[in-house]
């Protein structure tokens, strides 16, 4: 139950194509949802997080759709570029004094 | 503004000789701290985590122990590597002033090879 399912493992996508990652969680107790950004020899960066008060968030190009319903969120990157080819994590937690949950990340290369 | 550092970025060590990763945080008071190590092309896996001082929560059971001597210094030990401990290992933080502590923030990195 405490599991975060990501998929795909990797993603190839053509420069200025929109980028899609999918996450799902069992947990129906978990009401905070990032995402982060991995470069290679870097530690991971936080991108944009959701609450389930919304349905979307977007900040840039980056968008998090989140549906409670269905147990399911996912990260949209539009206009994708080269710059945004990282490894991508999705997580989960409890809201208040939690550790994350993380899902296995997902490989994105963007080629031109 | 708050930064987190972790030395050293790179350490080879051969197998069953001792091992002592730090981590600070600066800028910050009274942070959660966390140890992650993640696999060549793996996932994020918590070995601990710390609400406090002298406050660990072990994760995994496995060759690694924590402790956290102050308040922003976490750190991860092992008296004998295993060659299966290689690795990334990632510290990371939470609880910025006015933020959530679910809001993790990650340190560089300390590449970690066991020969």
């Amino acid at each position: 139950q405490q599991q975060v399912k990501q998929s795909p493992q990797s993603l190839i996508v053509q420069k200025g194509g929109i980028s899609i990652i999918n996450c799902a969680y069992e947990n129906t107790a978990f009401d905070y949802f990032p995402w982060y950004q991995q470069f290679p020899g870097k530690g991971p960066a936080l991108l944009i997080a959701i609450r389930p008060d919304v349905s979307e968030k977007k900040e840039g190009r980056f968008t998090i759709s989140f549906n409670k319903s269905a147990k399911q969120f996912s990260l949209h990157i539009m206009d994708s570029q080269p710059g945004d080819s990282a490894t991508y994590f999705c997580a989960a937690s409890i809201w208040g004094n939690t550790p994350l949950v993380f899902g296995k990340g997902t490989r994105l290369s963007v080629i031109a | 503004s708050q930064t987190i550092h972790q030395w050293p970025a790179t350490l080879v060590q051969p197998v069953g000789s001792p091992l002592s990763l730090e981590c600070t945080v600066e800028g910050t008071s009274n942070p959660n701290l966390y140890w992650y190590r993640q696999a060549a092309g793996r996932g994020l896996q918590l070995l601990f985590y710390s609400v406090g001082i002298g406050q660990i929560s072990s994760e995994v059971p496995q060759n690694l122990s924590a402790s956290r001597p102050q308040d922003r210094q976490f750190i991860l030990s092992s008296k004998k590597l295993l060659l299966s401990d290689s690795g990334f290992y990632l510290c990371a933080w939470s609880g910025r002033q006015g933020r959530s502590y679910n809001e993790q923030f990650f340190g560089p990195g300390t590449r970690l090879t066991v020969l």
